[in-house]
């Protein structure tokens, strides 16, 4: 990847239970983006944080930012099985409008 | 609500043929942008379009090129393919060139050279 790490590349949970999945990355941004894919499909937008926020809610779905750290966090309560699927954090680099992508993290809900 | 289209959804082509991918970008966007992602990889940026004219460019392999037409749809072309070639081709598109707005991304077209 050319930004940085997800951690874990891996997840398996039970159903119900919560899920948290991490991202770093390398320069400084203007905002941070979660993408969803199933496998092999499209990526859909899940979120958008700012550089100048800290948290942010949207559903079940929780990010964090720390640009301190140059990381972030997905939270995502009380799991289902259709949240089976990678997770992909992708940021501005520096504010360019091109997206650079994590690495993912598979997210497996078992029922 | 109207998402971005790609076309072929699906395409096999051997070695060192060419190859034309499709985008339609959501109405009223009018920037567009090109991921390669191989497998197991994560999306790498191509190239983008912003009003008809090249506004970042990525890792895009000198065979291929790509443009903008007026009605804001792009193509990506791609010549003399390579088996490394093979991935999943996405285009996404967003209403400006400020990075702080959304990128919606299309379905993609899995692209196998054979």
């Amino acid at each position: 990847s050319q930004q940085g790490e997800e951690d874990p590349q891996a997840l398996s949970i039970q159903e119900g239970e919560n899920a948290t999945m991490n991202c770093s990355y390398k320069t400084s941004i203007n905002n941070l983006q979660w993408y969803r894919q199933n496998s092999g499909r499209g990526l859909v937008h899940l979120i958008l944080i700012r550089s100048n926020e800290r948290e942010k809610h949207s559903g079940r779905l929780r990010v964090t930012l720390d640009t301190s750290k140059k990381s972030s966090s997905l939270l995502i309560t009380a799991s289902r099985a259709a949240d089976t699927a990678s997770y992909f954090c992708a940021t501005d680099d520096g504010g360019a409008q091109k997206l650079v992508f994590g690495q993912g993290t598979r997210l497996t809900i078992n029922p | 609500a109207a998402g971005v289209i790609q076309s072929p959804r699906h395409l096999i082509k051997e070695k060192r043929e060419t190859a034309t991918l499709k985008c339609y970008p959501i109405p009223r966007h009018d920037t567009v942008y090109w991921y390669q992602q191989g497998p197991g990889q994560d999306p790498q940026f191509l190239i983008s379009f912003y009003e008809k004219m090249q506004s970042d460019k990525g890792s895009i392999p000198d065979r291929f090129s790509a443009q903008q037409f007026s009605d804001y749809h792009s193509e990506l072309n791609m010549s003399s393919l390579e088996l490394g070639d093979s991935a999943l081709y996405f285009c996404a598109s967003s209403l400006g060139l400020k990075s702080s707005y959304e990128q919606y991304f299309g379905p993609g077209t899995r692209l196998t050279v054979t």
